[in-house]
């Protein structure tokens, strides 16, 4: 149980273009769900908390206009990253937890996209 | 505010045992986790053990906590090549409400 979706698993774009990733969680319901970035050979970067129906919760230095959020079911929260540029090529990875879990149970992580920029 | 450390590498032979170690600085965390990572993949949960216990074995993985050192081990039992992996130390904040990663033990089994 308790599995995460994460589509694409690599995508490769043009400096400019936007890119969309999803993030699915398939037998419960997520209610929040987590953007990190990771960098190669480092470790997990929170970018920001998505909830459900309400604004996604960007930490401090990640440019909300750049990377857009949306989570507008409780199965679903995408991940855009808009205008992009090769900077931005990294390591992206979502996590979920399940709706009828205390707010420090573990989380559940998707496979991660990697996100190449030309 | 809380942070997470790890040493980075870790080399061990096949069939050894293997004892990755974490430290973290808040003493008001619940639950500790262990999640692994192979390459190119997201994270596994792997284990985790809540605050009020010192030990927790599941199989080959015996979790240790020293909460008065804030101290955290993994061990690995008769360690495997499909072992190979970085193994990321977690804490569940309450000071933030949120989870901290450590930066991750690269996990290397030789033959």
């Amino acid at each position: 149980g308790a599995v995460v979706s994460q589509h694409p698993s690599r995508v490769i774009c043009k400096s400019g273009t936007s890119v969309k990733i999803e993030c699915r969680s398939l037998d419960f319901q997520a209610t929040t769900m987590f953007w990190y970035r990771q960098f190669p050979k480092q470790s997990l970067m929170l970018m920001a908390t998505s909830n459900e129906g309400s604004k996604a919760t960007y930490e401090q230095g990640v440019e909300k206009d750049k990377f857009l959020i949306n989570h507008a079911s409780l199965t679903l929260s995408t991940l855009t990253v808009t205008s992009a540029h090769p900077e931005d090529s990294s390591f992206y990875i979502c996590s979920a937890r399940d709706r009828v879990s205390s707010y420090n149970s573990p989380l559940h992580f998707g496979n991660g996209t990697r996100l190449t920029v030309t | 505010g809380e942070d997470v450390e790890q040493s980075l590498f870790l080399s061990v032979r096949e069939g050894d045992s293997s004892v990755i170690n974490c430290t973290y600085t808040d003493s008001s965390s619940t639950y500790l986790y262990w999640y692994k990572q192979e390459p190119g993949a997201g994270l596994q949960l792997l284990t985790y053990i809540f605050s009020n216990m010192d030990m927790k074995q599941d199989q080959r993985l015996t979790v240790l906590l020293n909460k008065k050192d804030k101290h955290l081990s993994l061990r690995i039992a008769d360690t495997q090549t499909g072992d190979s992996a970085i193994y990321f130390c977690a804490e569940f904040g309450n000071y933030g409400q949120n989870f901290v990663f450590g930066p991750g033990t690269r996990l290397s089994v030789l033959p």
